[in-house]
């Protein structure tokens, strides 16, 4: 069945620094994928999100491509900033559209940035 | 606009007690309905999804049971709850109109004691 893998956090880092959270997928067809992020108390919303091979999401400085030769959708964003502290989830739709449509998550990376 | 509601926000429950979370949706019709439990360390687990009133699909084999009693009405329950069952429960729908995304409520953090 469909799958992702996030590498494991915690992810710890200083203020304007360099992030990068590896998602990978394992699914049939063509699904679209998705990073999901969770502040503190909160339930989940969408951050960003690409529907096809070579798409980029992007939003909030935050970006990822979807890679379809590597099963890969890396977020990556270049200088974090305190406020982006949070648990971030890849996930993956695994059916356009229709009555039976799901997301499957990946496990979350807790993200720590420091001042 | 579309929101979604769940309540309660926390819940602190012994073990063997009953239990029902509410979740619903306003500003929407027929949208798709979804139970996510989210336990330390093991990420989200889709636990219910339904398509319409009365229609559930359960997608693991567990203590607790799901009902659509009206459209935009979602309800978990359970009859007698486990120590295992502690986690934040997190309600979303997806609308079949927009383009993938699920929103999800505010969740509902139950402890079992």
């Amino acid at each position: 069945g469909d799958s992702v893998t996030q590498m494991e956090g915690p992810v710890t880092l200083s203020e304007e620094a360099f992030l990068t959270i590896n998602c990978t997928y394992t699914a049939t067809g063509y699904p679209s994928l998705f990073w999901y992020v969770q502040y503190p108390g909160e339930g989940l919303q969408l951050l960003l999100k690409a529907t096809k091979a070579d798409d980029k999401g992007s939003n909030k400085g935050f970006e990822a491509t979807y890679r379809k030769e590597t099963t890969s959708f890396h977020l990556e964003k270049g200088s974090v900033q305190v406020s982006d502290s949070a648990v971030y989830f890849c996930a993956l739709s695994g059916v356009r559209g229709g009555s039976n449509y799901k997301l499957t998550f990946g496990k979350g990376t807790l993200l720590t940035v420091n001042p | 606009s579309q929101t979604i509601h769940q309540w309660p926000a926390t819940l602190v429950q012994p073990v063997g007690s009953p239990l029902s979370l509410e979740c619903t949706v306003e500003g929407t019709s027929n949208p798709n309905l979804y139970w996510y439990r989210q336990a330390a360390g093991r990420g989200l687990q889709l636990l219910f999804y339904s398509v319409g009133i009365g229609q559930i699909s359960s997608e693991v084999p567990q203590n607790l049971s799901a009902s659509r009693p009206q459209d935009r009405q979602f309800i978990l329950s359970s009859k007698k709850l486990l120590l295992s069952d502690s986690g934040f429960y997190l309600c979303a729908w997806w609308g079949r109109l927009n383009t993938g995304e699920l929103f999800f409520g505010e969740g509902s953090r139950l402890t079992v004691l």
